[in-house]
């Protein structure tokens, strides 16, 4: 079973920095990556898939990087509205999805 | 706009039964892979189980914890999925999303649903 773990578990940050969340496979899910944002009492929302390409609709601010078991997600400058967990999910052992445990980003 | 809505969500005996249903909008229903995910109270997301389009051969595939336990099917010409859901433990409690696949190339999740709460609780 393939286990995707993310780094850091919480983060604290102000708007307008930049910040870099981290996720890593078990064993190679080679570019079959997405991330996910979920703010309270919402759906989850698809970020980027493929490791690095934005969804329809998705800002500039966020990019996706990696392959094999290394991933990141990088929200260039934060916005207020950014503030969420954010979830990876890896689909290339399919049909069998595995999603991290979430990296909660909050307001300094 | 690609809308999706789950319903029949509510509070159930362990050993009990529900069905969930997600009514399917905006896009080719008939031709996408849907899937249940589901979110515990405060915890993270779970895969539950797919079905794949008629013409992919409309099989179903299901995480472990469910496995012999939930049953997903489809009617195209309602544009609905529906999640069927027997021997309910307490472990099942969650909100049950249902997702769109994106493409067959690319198996994210594009679209998701609000959610329906179910409750397993004696």
């Amino acid at each position: 079973e393939i286990v995707m773990t993310q780094s850091p578990a919480t983060l604290s940050v102000s708007p307008g920095e930049r910040i870099t969340l981290s996720c890593r496979a078990s064993q190679s899910v080679t570019s079959k990556l997405a991330w996910y944002q979920q703010k309270p009492g919402q759906a989850p929302r698809l970020l980027i898939y493929g490791a690095s390409t934005r969804a329809t609709g998705i800002p500039a601010r966020f990019s996706g990087s990696g392959s094999g078991t290394e991933f990141t997600l990088t929200i260039s400058s934060l916005q207020s509205e950014d503030f969420a967990v954010y979830y990876c999910q890896q689909y290339n052992y399919w049909p069998l999805y595995t999603f991290g445990q979430g990296t909660k980003l909050e307001i300094k | 706009e690609v809308q999706l809505v789950e319903s029949g969500g509510g509070l159930v005996k362990p050993g009990g039964s529900l069905r969930l249903s997600c009514a399917a909008s905006g896009f080719s229903f008939s031709d996408a892979w849907m899937s249940w995910v589901r979110q515990a109270p405060g915890k993270g997301l779970e895969w539950v189980g797919r079905i794949k389009s008629k013409r992919g051969g409309g099989t179903t595939d299901y995480a472990a914890p469910v496995k012999g336990r939930f049953t997903i099917s489809r009617d195209d010409s309602e544009n609905t999925v529906y999640l069927q859901m027997n021997s309910l433990m307490t472990e099942d409690t969650a909100v049950y999303y249902c997702a769109k696949v994106y493409t067959l190339d690319n198996l994210a999740f594009d679209f998701w649903g609000q959610g329906t709460l179910v409750t397993v609780s004696s």
